[in-house]
């Protein structure tokens, strides 16, 4: 199995929602990143887990909380999002051993579209 | 700070044609490039991955090159085909700390039959 599924596919919350995003790997790998694409932009890292520990937090707002529950699964919550928050939110995966695993080969999920009203 | 840049933003072309899509960057210290192809509102498929010391790689009808001192990376596509029909992004890791993946502005292949 090579391939890293998300779900929803789709989601629409308001500003007060509180909501999750769900990744999930069994390739066992121990590295899981999450992206956020806004519309015609390039992916653009939010965090990375190494060994369900959270090893990058590219200083994204509180409102975005990362979980990784355990090796194969990766959660983010979401609460009081705002409309420009709406965008396609990519997960990855990579093999993760070693402490080079940063440029190993990532596998990503189809993602999950956004949207914020 | 690394900027990538992706050069035409957008391409459209018919069947059958060989074409080249360009990738700049502007660190050329580099550990590796790599090229995605991503559908609409879909998730990234890797293409391709050039190591830093590499000149070129080869995958069926795509050959990527790397040109490290000039910051230049360029996607040949041969006989291009409607399937090829995607957006193309090119990414560069740096050689030194957590290497992220710097991803091009993409260019967007249209190959109509």
């Amino acid at each position: 199995d090579t391939e890293v599924t998300q779900t929803p596919k789709h989601l629409v919350m308001g500003m007060t929602n509180k909501k999750s995003l769900k990744c999930e790997q069994h390739m066992g790998h121990r590295a899981m990143y999450w992206y956020k694409q806004k519309a015609k932009k390039p992916p653009e890292l939010m965090f990375v887990y190494s060994y369900e520990k959270l090893s990058i937090n590219e200083s994204v707002p509180s409102r975005f909380s990362p979980e990784c529950p355990n090796s194969s699964l990766l959660n983010l919550h979401l609460h009081a999002l705002q409309p420009e928050d709406s965008a396609l939110y990519l997960c990855a995966s990579s093999q993760g051993r070693g402490s080079g695993f940063s440029a190993e080969t990532q596998y990503f999920g189809p993602g999950t579209r956004l949207l914020v009203l | 700070k690394q900027e990538v840049t992706q050069i035409p933003a957008a391409l459209s072309v018919p069947e059958g044609e060989n074409l080249v899509l360009n990738c700049s960057f502007t660190d050329s210290a580099i550990y590796n490039l790599q090229w995605f192809r991503q559908d609409p509102g879909k998730g990234l498929t890797s293409l391709l991955l050039i190591q830093s010391s590499q000149r070129e790689q080869t995958s069926g009808r795509l050959n990527a090159s790397l040109d490290k001192s000039s910051g230049r990376s360029t996607l040949y596509i041969a006989a291009s085909q409607p399937g090829d029909s995607a957006t193309y992004l090119c990414a560069v890791r740096r050689d030194t700390g957590f290497q992220k993946l710097v991803f091009g502005t993409g260019t967007r292949l249209l190959v109509s039959p």
